[in-house]
Formats: structure tokens, C-alpha cells, sequence
């Protein structure tokens, strides 16, 4: 599975839109980029899914540049419950999912 | 029902002991995985079972020994661990019907290896 890099950590605001990247320039054509986070004291928790169109659910929404090299979470109006590390995983499926280090996001009041 | 339980929430055990992790979902899913998470590090995939039979494993030392009784159920059978072994130790299930299937994590158990 291709390597993924994010930014260890980052702050937003509440109530304003929090935009998480994510790298993975070696992705290949057939692995698609999954977004999970994990809140203090808690499991993992799914976000969304994508291959190469955008993608939006209740939760979140994912943007995935032309080139498939990169993407970003946008989490619409941040909450103070969305305090988590959020992981970018590139797999063939998520099957066999291997966590990458993740961003610390904390959303501050 | 879309949880998956984990028992026992804290576990304190000696290198000599032999002691059970047990995880319990009923959501029909016949993907079981037990993770190994230690602290402040992301989740580390152990084992994967598929309808009840064991299809990935990490390279993980034998002192652990996964079981998969039925296809609610998924345990983790400890001996002879080593205080490097604490970490928090989490189930999950997923659906096994197409590419994409969720995977539904527990809270975990807490390992401390005296």
C-alpha cells in the first residue's frame, strides 16, 4: 500500500470548516484513499472513502486533486466532538488497513 | 445493534499468567481483526479472520494465539507475555461482501504486563 504523510497536527476553530491534507504520491491506480479517526479513549471510527471523484457524506467530505497525489478531509463545521486523530490510509481495500501516524486536530472554542 | 464489545475494559497479568481477551459483535459481520495499539502510536494490525478462519497474521508471536469460535465471537488467547506487550488491544468487524466494508472498531482492552 502506498505511503501516506499528513501534517502531525493542527488547531481550528469551532464552527468553522476544518481542512485536513493528505499525501500519497506513490498511490496507485487501483488503491483508494480511506479516512478514519480515532477519539481519546476510543476505537477507531470510519469517516469516508474515495478513489478519484470527490466524496461527501453526513460526516465529512473528501477532495481528491486530479492527479490522485493528494487529497483533504473537510470536515464542514467543526465541533469540539471532532477532537481526534484522523488517519489517511491508501489501500486496495480496507481489508488490511495500515494506520500511518495521523494528524492531532483540535478544535478550540 | 452496530457495537462491538470488548471484554474486559483493564487487564493487569504477569509473564507467567495465561489470561483472554474476548470481542462480541452482532452485526452479522463475518470479518473479525484484533489490533495492537501502544501509546500515542497509530493502530498495528494482528490478525484478520474471514468467516471464522484465520486469513492474515501478522507475524505475531506465538504468545498470542487469536480464536474465532463462531462467527459473533473472537478471542485472544495471552501466555507468557512480555511487559513490552502492554498496549491497548483492539477488536473490529467488518461486512465481507465487496471491496468496501467499514470496519467497526471496540473500545479496547487495556494490557499492563507486570
Amino acid at each position: 500500500d502506498a505511503k501516506t504523510t499528513q501534517p502531525p497536527s493542527m488547531d481550528c476553530a469551532e464552527g468553522r470548516a476544518a481542512n485536513l491534507p493528505c499525501n500519497h504520491s506513490t498511490i496507485s491506480g487501483n488503491e483508494y484513499v480511506y479516512w478514519y479517526r480515532q477519539i481519546h479513549s476510543q476505537g477507531p471510527q470510519y469517516i469516508i472513502h474515495g478513489l478519484k471523484n470527490n466524496e461527501t457524506n453526513e460526516m465529512a467530505s473528501l477532495i481528491i486533486t486530479e492527479d490522485r497525489k493528494s487529497s483533504t478531509l473537510i470536515l464542514p463545521h467543526a465541533t469540539l466532538r471532532d477532537t481526534a486523530v484522523y488517519y489517511c490510509i491508501a489501500a486496495r481495500n480496507d481489508y488490511k488497513l495500515s494506520f500511518g501516524a495521523g494528524t492531532t486536530v483540535t478544535v478550540r472554542a | 445493534d452496530t457495537e462491538v464489545t470488548q471484554t474486559p475494559k483493564h487487564l493487569v497479568m504477569g509473564m507467567t499468567n495465561k489470561k483472554s481477551l474476548k470481542c462480541e459483535q452482532h452485526m452479522g459481520h463475518r470479518a473479525m481483526y484484533w489490533y495492537k495499539q501502544k501509546a500515542k502510536k497509530p493502530p498495528e494490525l494482528m490478525f484478520v479472520y474471514s468467516y471464522e478462519k484465520l486469513s492474515i497474521n501478522e507475524s505475531v508471536p506465538s504468545r498470542f494465539s487469536p480464536e474465532c469460535p463462531n462467527s459473533s465471537l473472537l478471542n485472544l488467547h495471552l501466555h507468557a507475555l512480555q511487559p513490552e506487550d502492554s498496549a491497548l488491544y483492539l477488536c473490529a468487524s467488518s461486512h465481507v461482501t465487496s471491496v468496501h466494508n467499514e470496519q467497526f472498531f471496540g473500545p479496547g482492552t487495556r494490557l499492563t504486563v507486570l
